[in-house]
């Protein structure tokens, strides 16, 4: 099993849309979660951070599930803006930090 | 504002040609990464490093060497590169912890001829 799974997309969606990403994650040990976003040709940004209370920024939102070990990330309302490849990431802390990326899902919203 | 810089946005080299990339970060950063990013395989941990002069192997290290000799810059070195190190290239750094988040440079995209 993959350390960092997610849907393979792409998602095509029209403006004003709500769409849903998933990511499932293998190591039990990981201890932080996170949602970068890549444009294309760009590097990977931060989103946001997961948290098991679930956050909300704005029109995203993301949801963690331990015991599921399942990270959501919700789009409301999607602008063209959002287009771009949505990455999970997962920390497992073993003194050192390092991040395991899932390989991305791609949404293009389209007018 | 985090600034993580890399030497070159694209590079065309040679095979067998020795290759160095430099990263350079502002932050005063512990940690610094280097990745490489490739369709279908998404990004792939080469080296890292958690100290100056410490460094530590990744998931994919093979042909490659890497050196940190000041906090803040870390170089990644292709002694002999090969057409299967045709790449995307991602510099990261980090201040560390368990919460940690990593903050990218803009890439290098290098092509091995």
């Amino acid at each position: 099993r993959k350390e960092v799974e997610q849907d393979p997309g792409p998602f095509n969606v029209p403006e004003g849309a709500t769409v849903a990403f998933n990511c499932t994650y293998s190591n039990s040990a990981s201890q932080s979660f996170f949602w970068y976003r890549q444009d294309c040709r760009k590097e990977p940004k931060l989103l946001m951070s997961v948290y098991s209370s679930g956050n909300e920024d704005g029109r995203f939102t993301a949801q963690l599930n331990r015991a599921s070990q399942y990270i959501s990330l919700l789009i409301r309302d999607s602008k063209l803006s959002d287009s771009a490849t949505y990455l999970c990431v997962v920390n497992i802390f073993r003194g050192y930090s390092t991040l395991t990326f899932g390989k991305g899902t791609m949404l293009l919203v389209s007018p | 504002d985090v600034k993580v810089t890399q030497s070159s946005r694209y590079l065309v080299k040679r095979t067998g040609e020795k290759v160095f990339l430099e990263c350079v970060q502002d932050m005063d950063h512990e940690n610094m990464f280097w990745y490489r990013q490739d369709p279908g395989l998404g990004l792939r941990l080469i080296y890292f490093s958690y100290d100056v002069k410490m460094k530590e192997k990744g998931d994919i290290p093979e042909g490659y060497s890497v050196s940190r000799e000041k906090k803040e810059r870390f170089s990644l070195i292709l002694e002999s590169a090969s057409t299967n190190q045709t790449s995307m290239y991602l510099c990261a750094s980090s201040i560390g912890g368990s919460r940690d988040t990593q903050y990218f440079g803009p890439g290098t995209r290098l092509t091995v001829l």
